[in-house]
């Protein structure tokens, strides 16, 4: 079992620019959620997808955010254009039963 | 609405002794869950120990416990035997109604176990 793989680990961008992050859950998962963690606001949802489904978006900021999940093994979350106050840790967890997190991808908006 | 709470930011503790870091929630859901990760300065997410709201007892998970107080709607995090590798930033967290459901996280306890 590989976990919840995420990708990249570390991404600096220019602010504008357009970020992809990428997350594929643990195998027979069916929920998969996106967190955002910043020493300001912890760790807060921002969407999460049931069998592919998003269930519950209200947690994404602003029109700027997108999140998708084309099949059961891969999700992403897109920001265009980026921030600063994007900055953050962003983590993608999975479940059903106790969720299992990745890596999660240390985003750097300058 | 669910709403977990941790009030210390901070703890310490000398190593070998026991430490309990505090957690309390509030959730309208009559079934729930309660769960305790462990996050290092490496930074991912470790799950240490659930708790379920209807479980007769105490979950324990080796040197972790929880005790449970439904009526209090307490649910701290007892870890015996500190050690060194323990210096994290605990968080609590709460899954309400179906099992598919969010995480609700507390704002995290930093612990600091001295030798």
């Amino acid at each position: 079992d590989a976990g919840v793989i995420q990708s990249p680990r570390h991404e600096v961008t220019e602010m504008g620019q357009e970020v992809t992050l990428r997350c594929k859950p643990i195998s027979g998962h069916n929920s998969l959620f996106w967190y955002r963690q910043t020493m300001m606001r912890g760790l807060e949802l921002l969407i999460y997808f049931n069998n592919n489904v998003p269930i519950d978006d209200s947690g994404m900021p602003e029109d700027r955010f997108s999140a998708k999940m084309p099949n059961a093994s891969f999700s992403t979350l897109k920001i265009q254009p980026s921030e600063p106050r994007d900055s953050a840790v962003y983590f993608c967890a999975s479940s059903p039963g106790l969720y299992t997190f990745g890596s999660g991808t240390r985003l750097t908006v300058v | 609405a669910q709403k977990i709470t941790q009030t210390q930011p901070g703890m310490f503790v000398q190593e070998k002794e026991a430490v309990t870091l505090d957690c309390t929630y509030d959730t309208s859901d009559p079934s729930y869950g309660l769960f305790w990760y462990k996050q290092p300065s490496s930074g991912e997410m470790i799950f240490l120990i659930y708790q379920g709201s209807y479980d007769q007892q105490n979950a324990t998970e080796g040197r972790y416990s929880l005790n449970f107080q439904k009526a209090r709607k307490s649910a701290n995090l007892v870890i015996s035997a500190s050690q060194l590798g323990d210096s994290a930033m605990y968080f609590c967290a709460m899954r309400g109604g179906t099992s598919y459901g969010k995480l609700t996280f507390g704002q995290g306890t930093i612990l600091t176990v001295h030798p």
